[in-house]
């Protein structure tokens, strides 16, 4: 069974371009979370979908950070226009819903650079 | 809210060594706890877990016991090896189970040989 997958696993854009990340759960998986870890800080969450709808934003950063899950399958996350503090490793995940305590699994990420 | 606290690397440790990290957490109820690994160039991989007091999580020669009354997840494996070279996460998620996993800084372990 593939794994969570993720798309480009490296990006370099200057700042002031559009990026979109791409993450691709785990078949069968409506929960899908995107969490961000800058530079040698903590993993921090951004957002939650449950299928195609959004549970929790809480965590995006700002209004530059678009989030969507069409069709409740794959995820992209765009940033527009991109500034240099975003810079980071942006990790997807996903678990399964009909099961409490359940894990999630975690891609490669993506690694952002914002020159 | 939710936070977890674990000790700042890098670690050096020599082949054979005791590796101890230690990671504390602030959360109301019973979460769920994790230890997490990324090695070199791969993405993050659940190493182990506890979701109550007293259990004790174990692979890879890893082990962590999840202590409720000093609200602790400490990581420890008997004798590391290179290959266990790698940046280890603690983690946790509150009680609820499709709740967010909330992550500690990290914490790289170099080992040579």
């Amino acid at each position: 069974e593939a794994g969570v997958t993720q798309f480009p696993s490296h990006s370099v854009i200057e700042k002031g371009q559009t990026v979109t990340l791409r993450c691709d759960p785990i078949s069968g998986h409506d929960n899908l979370y995107w969490y961000r870890r800058v530079m040698g800080k903590e993993i921090k969450f951004l957002l939650h979908f449950v299928k195609e709808s959004k549970q929790d934003e809480s965590g995006m950063p700002n209004n530059r950070f678009l989030a969507e899950r069409t069709g409740g399958t794959y995820s992209t996350l765009k940033v527009q226009p991109a500034e240099l503090e975003d810079s980071g490793v942006y990790f997807c995940a996903s678990s399964q819903t009909n099961r409490q305590n359940t894990e999630a699994f975690f891609g490669q990420g993506t690694r952002l650079t914002v020159v | 809210g939710d936070s977890v606290t674990q000790m700042e690397g890098p670690v050096t440790l020599s082949e054979e060594a005791f590796l101890t990290i230690n990671c504390t957490y602030t959360a109301t109820g019973y979460p769920s706890l994790f230890w997490y690994v990324q090695y070199p160039g791969e993405g993050l991989q659940l190493l182990l877990k506890a979701t109550k007091a007293d259990d004790k999580g174990s692979n890879k020669g890893f082990e962590a016991t999840y202590r409720k009354e000093t609200t602790s997840f400490h990581l420890e494996k008997g004798s590391v090896q290179v290959s266990d070279s790698a940046v280890y996460f603690c983690a946790l998620r509150p009680s609820g189970g499709y709740q967010k996993v909330t992550f500690g800084t990290g914490t790289k372990l170099q080992v040579i040989p």
